[in-house]
């Protein structure tokens, strides 16, 4: 089957501009995340959502971050007004559900340079 | 605040050798993850560890969990250059990874 897609898979921007991400998660699996991960260093959580619940923002690094998560399925990741200290890989990553045995799958990323 | 450190965070064996990276975190967790990184791609898991003293083996990788400790640990039996990459442990309750161990095997 499918795994979580991710487009695009680059995108170069210019400061100060805005950028969406987008995820497909895998089919039926209800949790979602958004993961940033700067050249070599580990990863860097920035939203999670489960189902219908009200997602978990703890991690955005400022308001220009925003995501969304349409009908529970596609969500997209928003940075507002870029700066090139935005440039990393955006990586998302889904589950059947939260808080049980399952792992997450990740996406192949997006890798997001700001110039 | 829930910290994830792994080291060594930079290890460079020899093809044949063994040697165990180390996985701390500072929460009660009985659920931990690995995942390894291949340059230029994304994550793929590797163990998913459920409860104390849970152990798991694929081929020469082999981990392992201490709740009690918080504490796990990725053991290389016999390395061999395909082994080379990134490996990643994770709290994944808590969205919590560690910086990584950038594994080099060389001939």
């Amino acid at each position: 089957g499918a795994g979580v897609s991710q487009s695009p898979s680059n995108k170069v921007t210019e400061k100060g501009k805005d950028v969406e991400l987008r995820c497909d998660p895998i089919s039926g699996h209800t949790a979602l995340y958004w993961y940033r991960q700067s050249l070599g260093q580990g990863l860097e959580f920035l939203i999670y959502f489960q189902g219908n619940s009200a997602p978990d923002k703890s991690g955005l690094p400022s308001d220009r971050f925003s995501a969304e998560r349409t009908g529970g399925s596609v969500s997209t990741l928003t940075i507002q007004r870029t700066q090139q200290e935005d440039s990393a890989v955006y990586l998302c990553a889904s589950s059947l559900q939260q808080d049980t045995a399952n792992e997450q799958f990740f996406g192949p990323g997006t890798r997001l340079t700001v110039l | 605040e829930l910290k994830v450190e792994q080291n060594p965070l930079f290890l460079s064996m020899q093809e044949g050798k063994n040697y165990t990276i180390y996985c701390n975190y500072s929460t009660t967790s009985d659920r931990l993850y690995w995942y390894r990184q291949d340059p230029g791609k994304s994550l793929e898991s590797l163990f998913v560890l459920l409860s104390n003293g849970a152990v798991k083996q694929e081929g020469r990788l082999m981990a392992s969990l201490d709740t009690k400790a918080r504490l796990s640990t990725l053991h290389i039996t016999a390395a061999v250059h395909d082994l080379s990459a990134t490996y990643f442990c994770a709290v994944v309750r808590d969205m919590r990874f560690g910086a990584g161990t950038r594994l080099t095997v060389k001939p």
